[in-house]
């Protein structure tokens, strides 16, 4: 099976930098994605690992290390609208199907 | 952009009745998926189709839940009858391919219907 973990709440402040952690194990591996999620609304695609090390990408930036299991997403001068949930989902080996973690919910305050 | 969409944005139903929920892939993918998300809970895989079939399924998946490509554009999710603990957002993705040399293909979500049941 599979099994996904990301802390359930976090606070940062605006302009600030803050990093969201995601350990998984599953059975095989076909990558690591994360995801925004603003409440009541659709996960949108914001990165996605294979390879170890780090995929930056704007002010958004992700990590994996494959052997230990852990992944983080970075985000750099925190806007008020990065307020949502960040969800981690990995795929695993001989399936494409997304098994998602239980998201952390990110409140950016003035 | 090119964007999943989904109809309707929401719907209210009685338990025992049939739903069906539509929903258009972006036009050059290949791969359709629904999952859905109870309201505080994680996403969670239902189905994945391609090629008029059924990839994967999930536990959820069980006889009560049908998938179809009734046209070149559509692609819908039955539940024959319905029951409370269906009550739900139901999300479909779609995505370019599956696998590749790299791994996975991102998918790309809808903004869901919420489906309600009473």
């Amino acid at each position: 099976g599979q099994n996904i973990d990301q802390p359930t709440e976090m606070t940062a402040t605006e302009g600030a930098i803050v990093q969201i952690n995601c350990t998984y194990q599953t059975s095989g591996f076909n990558g690591l994605f994360w995801y925004q999620q603003h409440a009541g609304e659709a996960p949108t695609f914001l990165s996605y690992n294979v390879l170890d090390g780090l995929e930056e990408k704007g002010r958004f930036s992700s990590f994996l290390s494959r052997s230990k299991g852990y992944s983080y997403l970075l985000l750099k001068e925190l806007q008020m609208k990065d307020s949502a949930s960040y969800l981690c989902a990995v795929s695993g080996a001989g399936s494409y199907q997304l098994t998602f973690g239980k998201g952390t919910k990110l409140s950016v305050i003035p | 952009e090119p964007e999943v969409t989904q109809t309707p944005s929401h719907q209210v139903t009685q338990m025992g009745q049939e739903v069906i929920l539509r929903c258009v892939p972006i036009s050059n993918h290949l791969y359709f998926y629904w999952y859905r998300q109870i309201l505080g809970q994680k996403v969670e895989f239902l189905v994945s189709f391609y090629n008029n079939e059924i990839s994967e399924k999930s536990e959820i998946f069980d006889d009560q839940f049908s998938v179809e490509r009734p046209d070149g554009s559509n692609f819908t999710l039955k539940i024959r009858s319905t029951k409370l603990e269906d009550s739900a957002m139901y999300f479909c993705a779609s995505s370019e391919g599956t696998g590749r040399i790299t791994g996975s293909y991102e998918q790309y979500f809808g903004p869901g219907t919420r489906l309600t049941v009473t």
